[in-house]
């Protein structure tokens, strides 16, 4: 499996902050950029997902930014809550709904 | 949303038992289903994707043998662990594509062997 790379492993934030996760691609075909929410003992659930034909997208306090150039993109988590502790994992594939690439994922925690 | 069913959502089995995990869409048809493997505080890694009415497709490394795949219906895909052991512990999790290609996970199995 092509690799996408995550940073930072883990992150800790204060309540009303913004919570930025990283990740970078290297197979070029890879047109469809999802990030997923996970809690313990839980499988992922979709936050938001990004095609390349566009730099950002945002849905509530989640941003997705998307640099095609650099093969990057990125999660923001604007004013941060204690309920958005949870371990998030970007992904990549080829068209949406087929087989993911995940990254290594990142463990937010927001603390008061 | 559409919904993933994962059953059971523990198992605890004695080495050398074999494990059955049935992954169902409950308000929709998949033809195809995704199986992933999940070790603690680690990412998820694509064991094999499930094709309604003909053979998976694994991924590199991964035994068919040993993780036995029946996709029998458009709601229904199985994932067998074959004489299980301890090493086979683990998370165990399945996605289904909807109708629009949209991917709905399940809530994941954990495997426990002894």
């Amino acid at each position: 499996q092509q690799q996408v790379k995550q940073s930072p492993q883990s992150l800790i934030v204060q309540k009303g902050g913004i919570s930025i996760i990283n990740c970078a691609y290297e197979n070029t075909a890879f047109d469809y950029f999802p990030w997923y929410q996970q809690f313990p003992g839980k499988g992922p659930a979709l936050l938001i997902a990004i095609r390349p034909d566009v730099s950002e997208k945002k849905e509530g306090r989640f941003t997705i930014s998307f640099n095609k150039s650099a093969k990057q993109f990125s999660l923001h988590i604007m004013d941060s809550q204690p309920g958005d502790s949870a371990t998030y994992f970007c992904a990549a594939s080829i068209g949406g709904g087929n087989k993911l690439t995940f990254g290594t994922g990142t463990q937010l925690k927001v603390e008061l | 949303g559409a919904v993933v069913s994962q059953h059971p959502s523990r198992v605890i089995c004695k080495s050398g038992t074999s494990v059955k995990i049935e992954c169902r869409s409950l308000d929709f048809q998949a033809t195809t289903m995704f199986w992933y493997r999940q070790f603690p505080k680690q990412s998820l890694m694509l064991m094999a994707t499930s094709n309604e009415g003909s053979k998976a497709t694994y991924e590199q490394g991964v035994e068919k043998d040993k993780f036995l795949i029946n996709h029998a219906s458009l709601t229904l895909s199985t994932l067998t662990v074959t004489s299980a052991h301890p090493e086979d512990s683990s998370f165990y999790i399945c996605s289904a594509r909807g109708g629009y290609g949209e991917l709905f996970f399940g809530e994941g199995s954990r495997l426990t062997v002894l």
